[in-house]
């Protein structure tokens, strides 16, 4: 049974680049939520997909925008990316929309770093 | 917004001694969460805390639910070498986004 699956591990992009991570759920999960982990911070919740739309949002522009296909895969896509956004990013996925925490299995992350 | 401000923020300790850490906050919440995180990996759950007052235990892990609501901690016994890692304390109200504070870096000297 394969686990949050992430992908690319590591990716290097310019400034004003635009990016596109994707994230497998856990078998049986239909709901993926997404997490920015500065280096030496926890991790900052930026937004939960479930039945294909967002339902929750934290504090992120709208630079950041997410999907979520029929499989319940899901991509993270940043555009105009910003120094700051230099970040691991983390997939988690549960089995309710409602289970923002609680239960949630994290992938290994994708390290993204802006140039 | 909603902060969790953890201590300390890392600890250098001998193999075999016991470890306590704690999260608070001024906000309340009604579930605190602990995770730890290894190096290339995504945080792990150990402990899952629902009420206030709450005590639960995971192995050598105990964790403790404040009864303010406002603050949890997480104790360690007879730490070994494959503890370390970064410990994160998390907690939401209701349905809202989970809060992560910022870590507790655990050094185990064997």
């Amino acid at each position: 049974d394969a686990g949050v699956t992430q992908s690319p591990t590591h990716l290097i992009k310019t400034r004003g680049q635009q990016v596109t991570l994707r994230c497998s759920p856990k078998s049986g999960h239909d709901t993926v939520s997404w997490y920015q982990q500065a280096l030496g911070q926890g991790p900052q919740f930026i937004f939960q997909y479930y039945e294909e739309e967002e339902r929750q949002r934290g504090n992120f522009p709208d630079r950041f925008s997410g999907h979520q296909f029929p499989n319940y895969s899901s991509e993270l896509n940043v555009n105009a990316l910003l120094l700051g956004d230099s970040a691991l990013y983390l997939c988690a996925s549960s089995f309710s929309k409602w289970a923002v925490g609680e239960k949630l299995f994290f992938g290994s992350g994708t390290q993204l770093s802006v140039l | 917004g909603q902060q969790l401000n953890q201590s300390p923020q890392s600890m250098f300790i001998q193999e075999g001694e016991d470890v306590s850490m704690n999260c608070t906050s001024s906000s309340i919440f009604n579930t605190w969460l602990w995770y730890k995180q290894e190096p290339g990996e995504g945080p792990v759950l150990l402990i899952a805390l629902y009420k206030a007052g709450e005590l639960t235990s995971n192995g050598r892990l105990t964790a403790q639910f404040g009864i303010t609501r406002k603050d949890s901690f997480l104790n360690i016994s007879a730490s070994i070498p494959s503890d370390v890692g970064i410990y994160f304390c998390a907690a939401r109200l209701g349905a809202q986004k989970l809060v992560f504070g910022q870590g507790t870096r655990l050094t185990i000297n064997p």
